[in-house]
């Protein structure tokens, strides 16, 4: 079946570094979603992404879709503390369009 | 708005013990899911209700019932726990066939313990 793969599971940066985490999909995507969790919190929608190349800004988020629709990818430049929790990526597949998740990466942030 | 509510928000379970997590939306969603999480497994899909009146297995369903009581409410059960179903459970919602919003609205999750 269908399987979206998210890669690194874990990471762990300096706040000011930057981050990046990476999605890829078994199978070309109509549409990537992306969600935070933060510790002990459940999953909160960040954004949607549609189209083959589209890449979309949230201060300092950067969500980007590939051209094949089969990947994707957010990057968060100078980490603060704030931006610690799991992030996952999630494609719609099996039967009606239900949501696939990733692992997710979990980031943690030293100050 | 409260969005999705689940209790109860703790639950420690002797094996073989029942019991029902229950899960209400007010925000008129068509659809709502019930996921598990485990360490390292990221989100699973037990079962999920397209709508009010049906109910489908997802990727991890044996060991659970559910129900679509009504538009706002679905259930999920589990007759006779195993340590296994220790997990964190996450019920969604989705309004589905509105563009603008067909993201996953999460409740804040049950953690359960089997001992």
């Amino acid at each position: 079946g269908q399987q979206v793969m998210q890669i690194p599971q874990y990471q762990h940066v300096q706040e000011g570094e930057d981050f990046t985490t990476y999605c890829n999909s078994s199978t070309t995507l109509s549409n990537i979603q992306w969600y935070k969790q933060r510790p002990g919190g459940h999953p909160v929608f960040l954004i949607q992404l549609v189209k083959s190349g589209e890449v979309k800004k949230q201060k300092r988020l950067t969500f980007q879709f590939g051209e094949a629709k089969k990947n994707s990818s957010l990057h968060i430049t100078a980490t603060q503390t704030t931006d610690v929790g799991t992030y996952f990526c999630a494609g719609p597949g099996g039967s009606q369009g239900n949501l696939i998740f990733g692992k997710g990466t979990k980031l943690s942030v030293k100050p | 708005n409260a969005g999705v509510t689940q209790t109860p928000k703790f639950q420690v379970l002797k094996t073989g013990q029942s019991m029902t997590l229950q899960c209400a939306q007010d925000m008129n969603h068509n659809s709502m899911y019930w996921y598990r999480q485990d360490p390292g497994m990221g989100l699973r899909l037990i079962y999920y209700s397209a709508s009010e009146g049906t109910t489908d297995k997802g990727e991890v369903p044996n060991g659970y019932n559910v129900s679509r009581l009504n538009k706002r409410e679905f259930s999920l059960r589990l007759e006779s726990a195993a340590p296994s179903q220790t997990s964190v459970y996450f019920c969604a919602s989705r309004d589905r066939g509105n563009s603008g919003a067909n993201v996953l609205t999460f409740g804040a999750g049950s953690r359960l313990t089997v001992l």
